[in-house]
């Protein structure tokens, strides 16, 4: 069965602080992805991954790091957490190929004080 | 730039009846993608469509594609309350010519009432 797991459903942070969101994916996928939702914005993505060590920007990825060492672990890193950075954070993965669906994770939905 | 339009927004619906969802979107793409969402949870994959004519099914829920008008309908049949959720479609871009990232509509926040 296809997992997808986020280190935390819940955090509450200060502003200032370094955050580490992680995603650990089961399937062997090679593509990574982080996205946001917020209320009437949908999701927007972050980051995505391709391949162990390899990053490309998504939509807005101002205020946001990457980390991919492993291919089955993705990291989003908030290098100084602001309000603005509250929100619902959801990382997907997906088999490369045409066709192949992402699979979300459960999301971590993430204060900042 | 591709874009992603899904309407309505808000749709509340009674037992029974049917409706359709629409999902329009900007520049050609071989891929469109639906989604369900609980209130809290995170996204289930509902269905793929490939190619231009596709349709599934799937219980009360039937999807369709046409790529030259670049419209995807969601149907619903008969609706009964246990499909209340918020329904994204999705298509696939592209950055840097490559691995084909999706972008999502706004989402339909559908609610079925007796």
């Amino acid at each position: 069965d296809v997992k997808v797991t986020q280190s935390s459903r819940y955090l509450v942070k200060r502003t200032g602080e370094k955050v580490f969101l992680e995603c650990v994916q089961d399937m062997d996928h090679e593509n990574m992805f982080w996205y946001r939702q917020d209320p009437g914005l949908g999701l927007r993505l972050i980051y995505f991954s391709y391949d162990v060590k390899m990053k490309e920007k998504g939509d807005i990825p101002e205020g946001y790091s990457v980390s991919r060492e492993k291919k089955e672990r993705f990291s989003l890193i908030l290098e100084s957490a602001s309000t603005n950075q509250t929100s619902m954070y959801l990382c997907a993965s997906r088999a490369p190929g045409g066709g192949e669906t992402q699979y979300f994770g459960p999301g971590t939905r993430l204060l900042v004080l | 730039e591709l874009k992603v339009e899904q309407n309505p927004l808000f749709l509340s619906m009674q037992e029974g009846k049917n409706y359709t969802i629409y999902c329009n979107y900007s520049t050609t793409s071989d891929r469109l993608y639906w989604y369900r969402q609980d209130p809290g949870k995170s996204l289930e994959s509902l269905f793929v469509l490939l190619s231009n004519g596709a349709v599934k099914q799937e219980g009360r829920l039937m999807a369709s594609l046409d790529t030259k008008a670049r419209l995807s309908t969601l149907h619903i049949t008969a609706a009964v309350h246990d499909l209340s959720a918020t329904y994204f479609c999705a298509v696939r871009g592209y950055y840097g010519g490559s691995q084909g990232n999706l972008i999502f509509g706004k989402g339909t926040k559908l609610s079925v009432k007796p």
